[in-house]
């Protein structure tokens, strides 16, 4: 299986900071790279779709990028409703497999 | 806009079947664009993807599970549904349906539902 490594596991953050959150695959994965934010109780919300497409009614303060097998979600200008666990996920091979999670907390 | 909710029971015993079903409305589950999965989450392991399904039947199931996963669809009802055998307490989790489009990513996911295998 792909190893989906996330950094940092949790990250203290205030509102209007900008924030980066880095997952590392452990081979190849192409452009087969999605972001999710999940909220205690609720399912996962998809963000952003193959590296850098952002999901229709996403804000524009989220964004993906791409270097090799290393892979970004920024959040320009952090708000109040942010604050949640943001999760990777590569779909380039079965089984997808999903990065640990990284928790966002207000400073 | 797509709404899935998944149904079943919230017990299962040590050893018996988990059985569950996801109902998909807004929307057919027999659109081209769309596979149909079965993701869980736990403490002790995370987001786990169980596999997917096509309107049609195909399955492409998660290895790690293949040999206790069955996904089915039923395209009357427009339901998929999972059931997982011999199931111990590590398979209590939250378990979450959701659809998945070509590229992997899935977009609509149902409200998720607690299971716990206890006796």
């Amino acid at each position: 299986d792909i190893q989906m490594t996330q950094s940092p596991s949790s990250l203290s953050a205030s509102v209007g900071d900008r924030v980066t959150i880095t997952c590392r695959a452990s081979q190849s994965i192409g452009n087969f790279l999605n972001w999710y934010q999940q909220k205690p109780g609720k399912a996962p919300k998809l963000l952003i779709y193959v590296v850098s497409s952002l999901q229709s009614g996403v804000p524009s303060r989220f964004s993906g990028s791409a270097s090799g097998t290393e892979f970004t979600l920024t959040i320009s200008s952090l708000q109040p409703e942010d604050f949640a666990t943001y999760y990777c996920q590569q779909s380039y091979s079965t089984p997808s497999t999903f990065g640990q999670g990284t928790k966002l907390e207000i400073k | 806009q797509l709404q899935l909710q998944e149904s079943g029971p919230g017990l299962v015993k040590p050893s018996e079947t988990l059985s569950l079903t996801c109902t998909v409305s807004g929307g057919s589950i027999s659109s081209s664009n769309n596979y149909w999965g079965w993701i869980r989450q736990s403490p002790g392991k995370g987001l786990e993807w169980f596999g997917s399904i096509y309107y049609t039947g195909s399955t492409y199931y998660n290895p790690s599970l293949k040999s206790r996963v069955t996904m089915s669809v039923d395209t009357s009802k427009n339901q998929f549904s999972l059931k997982l055998t011999s199931v111990t307490a590590a398979d209590t989790a939250v378990y979450y349906c959701a659809s998945r489009r070509r590229d992997g990513s899935s977009d609509y996911w149902g409200q998720g539902t607690l299971v716990t295998v206890s006796s």
